[in-house]
């Protein structure tokens, strides 16, 4: 197995409000957690990369402020998109990496967010 | 950063023929090439992946090509099935930088019955 789960898989929220999404490998314990954004009929966009116990790197153009990211253990990571508003809108998907799987990264299904 | 860019951006094939869709990258420390397939509104799935060290792979009907020196890699799928069609993306990892996938633009391919 390498089952990696998100939750929740759809939310729907006001302007202005902060949500939290959880990503968790079920049956590995993940080194590195990976966060992508992808909008509708158009790539994944790397957001950060999340290790276990330290602070997740960012990619160029991603608002850590906006985007809280927390590894707190190596089966869960979790992205808080704060004071979301409707450009947020967007479906995230994480990934979890660990080097005893042959390199590979193994994708939850993805949070569709909705901001209002 | 990396830069991964993929063509087509969309194919359309009749079943049992073959379709092809070449990425190329541009960072030469790039070694790990996967390809995903992504249904819609569902999570990437690995479909098949090659190595720096390995000029190709074939998995049954998938096989994947890479050519270091011009820095492309290419998706080959043949006896093209309705079930194959999905959109599907191209990746390049820079091993010393902790494993960060970077993404081509993905293709939608669609089969034709």
């Amino acid at each position: 197995g390498a089952v990696v789960s998100q939750h929740p898989s759809w939310v729907i929220c006001k302007s202005g409000t902060s949500v939290k999404i959880e990503c968790r490998s079920l049956d590995f314990q993940a080194t590195t957690m990976f966060w992508y954004r992808q909008f509708p009929k158009q790539s994944l966009m790397l957001m950060a990369t999340s290790n276990e116990g330290s602070k997740a790197t960012y990619e160029q153009g991603v608002e850590k402020d906006k985007f809280l990211i927390n590894h707190a253990s190596l089966t869960l990571s979790t992205l808080t998109v704060t004071s979301a508003h409707p450009e947020d809108s967007s479906f995230y998907i994480c990934s979890a990496y660990t080097s005893g799987k042959n390199n590979e990264q193994f994708f939850g299904p993805g949070t569709r967010l909705t901001v209002l | 950063g990396e830069n991964v860019e993929q063509h087509p951006s969309t194919l359309s094939v009749q079943e049992g023929d073959s379709a092809v869709i070449k990425c190329t990258y541009s960072d030469s420390a790039s070694n790990y090439f996967p390809w995903y397939k992504q249904e819609l509104g569902k999570r990437p799935q690995l479909i098949i992946d090659i190595r720096s060290n390995v000029g190709e792979k074939k998995d049954q009907r998938i096989a994947v090509t890479l050519n270091k020196t011009a820095k492309h890699f290419s998706l080959h799928i043949t006896e093209t099935q309705p079930e194959d069609s999905a959109v599907y993306f191209c990746a390049a990892s820079l091993s010393n930088t902790g494993n960060q996938f970077y993404f081509g633009t993905g293709t939608s391919l669609t089969v034709i019955p």
